[in-house]
């Protein structure tokens, strides 16, 4: 099983819909998580972290829940320029150190 | 958050050559991350490179094949030595914001095709 799992897709969506995005991790130990947008050929940028209460900033939403161990993220009102690989981050801590998994990533089209 | 030049972009380069990426950022930092990114996966850490001391490769990685150097808190490099064509593949270079908490700020990335 992979640390951690997102569904790949290509989501399509047209313009104006909502979009959910899942993303779930292995490790009970994973203490920080962040969404990161990745254009084409373009490196990762940080959409948002994600907080135990839930997060919200414009159109997005980010949740988490610890005790089934996933994360979201939420787009309402979808734009062209949100087509872009959404790409889930958990940050382990553990003594001496840390580690930082990176999901693969879920293509997401929005079309006029 | 900090913001780091990387370069080259992109190169094209013959088998059993060696590339040298470069990254500079605006700040010091502790830590820097080298991660390489193969067509359509996610993002894969090579190797974390710490100021005065020799960089930390991950299982799979090894210092012959991706020599790093880290000579201040601004720089880094890696080198692809020796290279095949299933080196082909975007490498970038990036710094923690805010201890990591704040997730990573990343360079611009370095597409790599080796023929």
């Amino acid at each position: 099983r992979k640390e951690v799992e997102q569904d790949p897709g290509p989501f399509n969506v047209p313009e104006g819909a909502t979009v959910a995005f899942n993303c779930t991790y292995s490790n009970s130990a994973s203490q920080s998580f962040f969404w990161y947008r990745q254009d084409c050929r373009k490196e990762p940028k940080l959409l948002m972290s994600v907080y135990s209460s839930g997060n919200e900033d414009g159109r997005f939403t980010a949740q988490l829940n610890r005790a089934s161990q996933y994360i979201s993220l939420l787009i309402r009102d979808s734009k062209l320029s949100d087509s872009a690989t959404y790409l889930c981050v958990v940050n382990l801590v553990f003594t001496g150190g840390f580690k930082t998994i990176f999901g693969a990533g879920t293509r997401l089209f929005v079309k006029a | 958050s900090a913001v780091i030049s990387q370069k080259p972009s992109r190169d094209i380069c013959q088998r059993g050559t060696s590339l040298t990426i470069q990254c500079q950022v605006d700040s010091q930092v502790t830590m820097m991350f080298w991660y390489r990114q193969q067509p359509g996966q996610s993002l894969t850490l090579i190797a974390t490179a710490n100021q005065g001391s020799e960089a930390t490769y991950e299982s799979g990685f090894v210092i012959d094949k991706f020599p790093i150097s880290r000579p201040n808190l601004t720089f880094s490099t890696l080198t692809v030595s020796n290279m095949s064509p299933e080196d082909s593949s975007i490498y970038l270079c990036s710094v923690e914001s805010r201890g990591g908490y704040y997730g990573y700020t990343f360079g611009s990335g370095t597409r790599l095709t080796v023929v």
